[in-house]
């Protein structure tokens, strides 16, 4: 199947930092890619959906100034927390949509903790 | 809205017995339906899915689905279960053509397989 990867894997920073997350599509161009959040032993929580060359929608709650994404070209989209806090510490995860297949793959997660 | 439930937030089976994982969702439009697994620490692996076609949908590692309309249910099966099915297992559902874009999962199911 096709192959997305996030980079890096794990990341642990300092209060007040920023911290920026690859999301990849190898094999495919992904005209959206999708970030979501996921707390120990609960599901995945959509925080934003990432289109290519345009800004990214994110879903209510979500703090858009904290959580920038850019999906600069059709294989990559970046989430970089800004000012990160000890609750910001979770597990992210992306996924990109082949079009050609109509699936969504998902990435291995980076897990980020935050002192 | 769409909305997904899971049944069971642990199941525990014995090896070589049967899986069942259940799934109840609620959508207002004709709904795309997964089954995502997930291993420790990694991302979302996609076992099958739903989209309008056959009811029965076979999916990888022996695993099959069920959609059932009337009873709004897209339960997960496995014949025989293998040690290596330990995982949390999640069910999602999109109203997007070829269910690529949003997904809205349930909460998970742990599953435990014992020797």
């Amino acid at each position: 199947g096709a192959v997305v990867s996030q980079h890096p894997s794990w990341v642990i920073c300092k209060s007040g930092t920023s911290v920026k997350i690859e999301c990849r599509s190898l094999d495919f161009q992904a005209t959206t890619m999708f970030w979501y959040r996921q707390f120990p032993k609960q599901s995945l929580m959509l925080m934003a959906t990432s289109n290519e060359g345009s800004k990214a929608t994110y879903e209510q709650g979500v703090e858009k100034d904290k959580f920038l994404i850019n999906h600069a070209s059709l294989t990559l989209s970046t989430l970089t927390v800004t000012s990160a806090h000890p609750e910001d510490s979770s597990f992210y995860i992306c996924s990109a949509r082949d079009p050609g297949r109509g699936t969504q793959y998902f990435g291995p997660g980076t897990r980020l903790t935050v002192l | 809205a769409q909305s997904v439930t899971q049944l069971g937030s642990h199941v525990s089976v014995s090896e070589g017995a049967l899986v069942l994982l259940r799934c109840n969702y609620s959508s207002s439009v004709p709904p795309y339906l997964f089954w995502y697994v997930q291993y420790p620490n990694q991302g979302l692996q996609l076992l099958l899915k739903y989209t309008s076609a056959a009811t029965l949908v076979k999916g990888i590692n022996g695993f099959e689905a069920e959609f059932k309309k009337s009873e709004t249910s897209f339960h997960l099966t496995k014949p025989s279960a293998h040690m290596s099915d330990a995982a949390e297992y999640f069910c999602a559902v999109s109203d997007q053509v070829q269910g690529a874009q949003k997904l809205v999962f349930g909460q998970g199911t742990r599953l435990t397989i014992n020797p």
